[in-house]
């Protein structure tokens, strides 16, 4: 069946744009995930929904950042007046029941 | 606070040999532990996943781990290793409550196969 997808699988941007970066997640999942891969930081947790609800905003790095669920699918991380810091590839999994996390393939931002 | 070591950076091993990774954790409760894999440019694609039980877990492509509580470890192996398994590898605890379900995750292995 269908894996987890994201778009775009590249973004480049200026500094100070703002950018939206979709994830549509196995049909059926109601667990939602955002990482971030970074050279210097490695896999982090950006942010959980269990459906439309993100209980856990714990690794948001600044208000710059948020994201949204609709439906109990699709979700978008909006990254607002980027920083050459943000630059780095966003990750997306979806669970059925929290604990088995499947990823997407990925997005990778590049903040000029 | 939860967290997970890679103690290895970058290991090389030649094709047909044994492999190793290791990962220790610290959590305080009964970890769930997974491994993942990530080809260039590819998302992570998980390896196997240890909840309770058997503590010898087998994975996809011929990977196996086993959970040690004594020394809070849970290493991955493979008996032979293929040209293919190049690759980063890396582990995670699952940090579960009724508000987060998140996974903590490891520095990563960068695996080099030599032919």
């Amino acid at each position: 069946g269908a894996g987890v997808s994201q778009s775009p699988s590249n973004k480049v941007t200026e500094k100070g744009k703002d950018v939206e970066l979709r994830c549509d997640p196995i049909s059926g999942h109601t667990a939602l995930y955002w990482y971030r891969q970074s050279l210097g930081q490695g896999l982090e947790f950006l942010i959980y929904f269990q459906g439309n609800s993100a209980p856990d905003k714990s690794g948001l790095p600044s208000d710059r950042f948020s994201a949204e669920r609709t439906g109990g699918s699709v979700s978008t991380l909006t990254i607002q007046r980027t920083q050459q810091e943000d630059s780095a590839v966003y990750l997306c999994a979806s669970s059925p029941d929290r604990h088995e996390q499947f990823f997407g393939p990925g997005t990778r931002l590049t903040v000029l | 606070a939860q967290s997970v070591t890679q103690p290895d950076i970058h290991i090389t091993v030649s094709e047909g040999a044994s492999l190793e990774l290791r990962c220790n954790y610290s959590y305080g409760a009964t970890p769930y532990l997974f491994w993942y894999v990530q080809s260039p440019g590819q998302g992570l694609q998980l390896l196997l996943k240890y909840f309770s039980g058997d503590t010898l877990v087998q994975g996809i492509k011929g990977f196996e781990a086993e959970f040690k509580r004594s020394q809070s470890s849970f290493n991955l192996r493979k008996p032979s290793v293929h040209w293919s398994d190049a690759a980063e590898y890396f582990c995670a605890v699952g940090q579960y409550s009724s508000n987060t379900g998140k996974l903590i995750f490891g520095q990563g292995t960068t695996l080099q196969v030599k032919p």
